[in-house]
């Protein structure tokens, strides 16, 4: 099964801030990523599928990038909304598998 | 709008079964792939399965091989998993998600169904 690691696993960050949130596949998956955002209590929501193909809907604030091992999420400028769990998934195979998630919390 | 709602979860007992089903609307059931995936209290996602429009293709992370089905009636726009043997780590939230058309990222979930393991 290929291995999604995220980084780092949390970290605090205020309103306004650039954050960066890394993803590594431990085989080479193209760019067959995605990003999901999920607030607590609630479901999972897709945010940026094939590596950096933002989700109709989804802030523009949000970007993805990479490909092969290595993907990197963004978000320009934090909104107070934002403050949830990340995840990132691969669908290049099966077993299907996410990261074992980026909590970002308010600083 | 694409709605997707789970039922069935509930407390079962160690080696126990269970049936979840999972209701779809606003959309076309029978031309996207289906997914179940679970999360533990407190922990990360877990994909769990997966079946084809026509169900031809089939899939399931080895924690649960030999143990759940999925299966799927496209005349009903339902979706359902079978689960055997349960163990107290089968217990979590289990989601119900929909492929995206275009690729097999997960493009929308149900809001999931809680599943206790326990004595």
């Amino acid at each position: 099964a290929i291995r999604m690691t995220q980084s780092p696993s949390s970290f605090s960050a205020s309103t306004g801030d650039r954050v960066t949130i890394t993803c590594r596949a431990s085989q080479g998956i193209s760019s067959y990523l995605a990003w999901y955002q999920q607030k607590p209590g609630k479901a999972p929501k897709l945010l940026i599928y094939a590596a950096s193909t933002l989700q109709s809907g989804v802030p523009s604030r949000f970007s993805g990038s990479g490909s092969g091992t290595d993907f990197t999420l963004t978000i320009s400028c934090l909104q107070s909304e934002d403050f949830a769990t990340y995840y990132c998934q691969q669908y290049y195979s099966y077993p299907r598998t996410f990261g074992q998630g980026t909590k970002l919390e308010i600083k | 709008e694409v709605q997707l709602v789970e039922s069935g979860g509930g407390l079962v007992k160690p080696g126990g079964s269970l049936r979840l089903s999972c209701a779809a609307s606003g959309f076309t059931f029978s031309s996207y792939s289906m997914n179940w995936v679970r999360q533990a209290p407190g922990k990360g996602l877990e994909w769990v399965s997966s079946i084809s429009s026509s169900s031809s293709y089939i899939y399931y992370a080895d924690s649960v091989k030999g143990r759940f089905t999925i299966s799927r009636d496209n005349a009903k726009n339902s979706l359902y998993l079978q689960m055997n043997s349960l163990r107290a780590e089968d217990t979590a939230v289990y989601y119900c998600a929909r492929s995206q058309s275009s690729t097999s990222c997960l493009s929308y979930w149900g809001q999931g169904t809680l599943v206790t393991v326990s004595s």
